[in-house]
């Protein structure tokens, strides 16, 4: 079955400190994958898409994502980590065909001042 | 900033009550969803509609149920309100292609 796994449900890093958070699919073929963010009491959030126009793909709020076939990853980074980044993340998988997204379980970011 | 709104965000019931959960867009989004969301779980999506008149059961079974008589309005009912049923309710929209618009959430308690 067609899935994301998300490795590691709590992920915590210092202020200022590079950010990291994985993402593996299971597909046969070509996937389009999404990073959502969920805010404490909120819906969640378009961060980035890859749909197959390039591999590295930049997102908002200094996120990017880098897809690796390779690797069946889509593994989310950010440089320097800023307390607002303390949230919920998930990555979804679509493919075409389906006009349904099919999420992880999520990875809580906590940021440590 | 998304135009979606789901009421109430807060939900206390005891058992056996009729609920209904409200959700809104104002952008115009012919596909609505669904997406039910427990805490280390995967969100899963349990109803979704592509327009007026159209209403899909999702992967994940469940005994609420969708109307969707207008394009901006699609309400999710639960007929008779039971403890495993406390859950987070996501409502998300969408033009298309994936990128889905979400309420903030209706978090349902059923004592």
């Amino acid at each position: 079955a067609q899935s994301v796994t998300q490795l590691g449900s709590h992920v915590s890093v210092s202020e200022g400190a590079l950010v990291l958070l994985r993402c593996n699919y299971s597909s046969s073929v070509p996937p389009y994958l999404f990073w959502y963010v969920q805010y404490p009491n909120q819906g969640l959030q378009l961060l980035l898409k890859y749909t197959s126009a390039a591999t590295l793909v930049k997102g908002i709020n200094g996120f990017e994502a880098e897809f690796k076939k390779s690797e069946t990853s889509f593994h989310l980074t950010k440089p320097s980590a800023h307390m607002s980044d303390a949230a919920e993340y998930f990555c979804a998988f679509g493919q075409g065909g389906s006009e349904k997204l099919v999420f992880g379980k999520g990875t809580k970011l906590t940021v440590n001042p | 900033e998304a135009d979606i709104y789901q009421t109430p965000r807060y939900l206390v019931i005891g058992t056996g009550k009729k609920i209904t959960l409200e959700c809104s867009q104002t952008m115009g989004h012919d596909k609505m969803y669904w997406y039910q969301q427990d805490p280390g779980m995967e969100l899963h999506l349990i109803h979704y509609s592509y327009g007026v008149n159209s209403t899909e059961k999702g992967d994940l079974s469940s005994e609420s149920t969708v109307s969707r008589i207008r394009t901006e309005h699609f309400p999710l009912t639960l007929e008779s309100a039971r403890p495993s049923h406390t859950s987070q309710y996501l409502c998300a929209s969408s033009w298309g292609g994936w990128e889905l618009f979400f309420g903030e959430g209706s978090r349902l308690t059923v004592l």
